[in-house]
């Protein structure tokens, strides 16, 4: 199956409670970086988490990784309503380069006021 | 922040013309462009990594002739659609990176539809 499998698929919580998105990916990596992508738009940049790295934060964004089991996680805590999105990680893997990523399948996180 | 602009951010075309797709980074140079095609609900798919100056690389199953990249300058990268059919239609992305291990940039994506 494709690298970067996320879960789950869909994710709906009420604003205030934390979301916890999950990422596996298959080979080796140089860095995982998660992205955030509005309907119809682009994607964002969150957070990039380098291979050697086990956490990381930036404001209400938790990411940890865990290179022994392959997978990453994003918290976001307090959530908003505006945090409404589709979540994607993405893997640049080490025997690419120029930072061709593979993303994975996305979690729609919906944040009900 | 890195700013990439795409444009059109949506287009709808006859079957048998060709769309072309501009991706530009506006305040920085792009050594490498990057294009996407996402379906509804899905995840991006990697159609080609763009360098400029240089041939385009496509990924297994892309037909490049049917998706010209130009990549002719640090600030422009260009994906022509030739012609369309209504299979083309669908959201395609173009990222674009600076340097080494910098975070993507990405446009706010075109919406391709083919009648």
């Amino acid at each position: 199956s494709q690298q970067g499998e996320e879960d789950p698929q869909a994710l709906s919580i009420q604003e205030g409670e934390n979301a916890t998105m999950n990422c596996s990916y298959k080979t080796s990596i140089n860095n995982l970086q998660w992205y955030r992508q509005n309907s119809g738009r682009g994607l964002v940049h969150l957070i990039l988490i380098r291979s050697n790295e086990r956490e990381k934060h930036s404001g209400r964004l938790r990411v940890t990784l865990d290179t022994s089991k392959k997978s990453s996680s994003l918290l976001i805590t307090a959530s908003r309503a505006a945090d409404t999105a589709s979540y994607f990680c993405a893997t640049d893997a080490q025997e690419t380069s120029g930072s061709r990523l593979t993303f994975g399948e996305g979690t729609q996180l919906t944040v009900n006021p | 922040g890195a700013v990439v602009s795409q444009h059109p951010s949506w287009v709808i075309c006859k079957s048998g013309t060709s769309v072309k797709i501009e991706c530009r980074s506006l305040d920085f140079q792009a050594t490498t462009m990057f294009w996407y095609r996402q379906f509804p609900k899905q995840s991006l798919m990697l159609m080609a990594t763009s360098n400029e100056g240089s041939k385009a690389t496509y990924e297994q199953g892309v037909e490049k002739d049917k998706f010209l990249i130009n990549h002719a300058s640090l600030t422009l990268s260009t994906l022509t659609v030739t012609s369309a059919h209504p299979e083309d239609s669908s959201f395609y992305i173009c990222s674009a990176i600076g340097f080494w291990d910098s975070p993507l940039h990405f446009g706010n994506g075109t919406r391709l539809t083919v009648t």
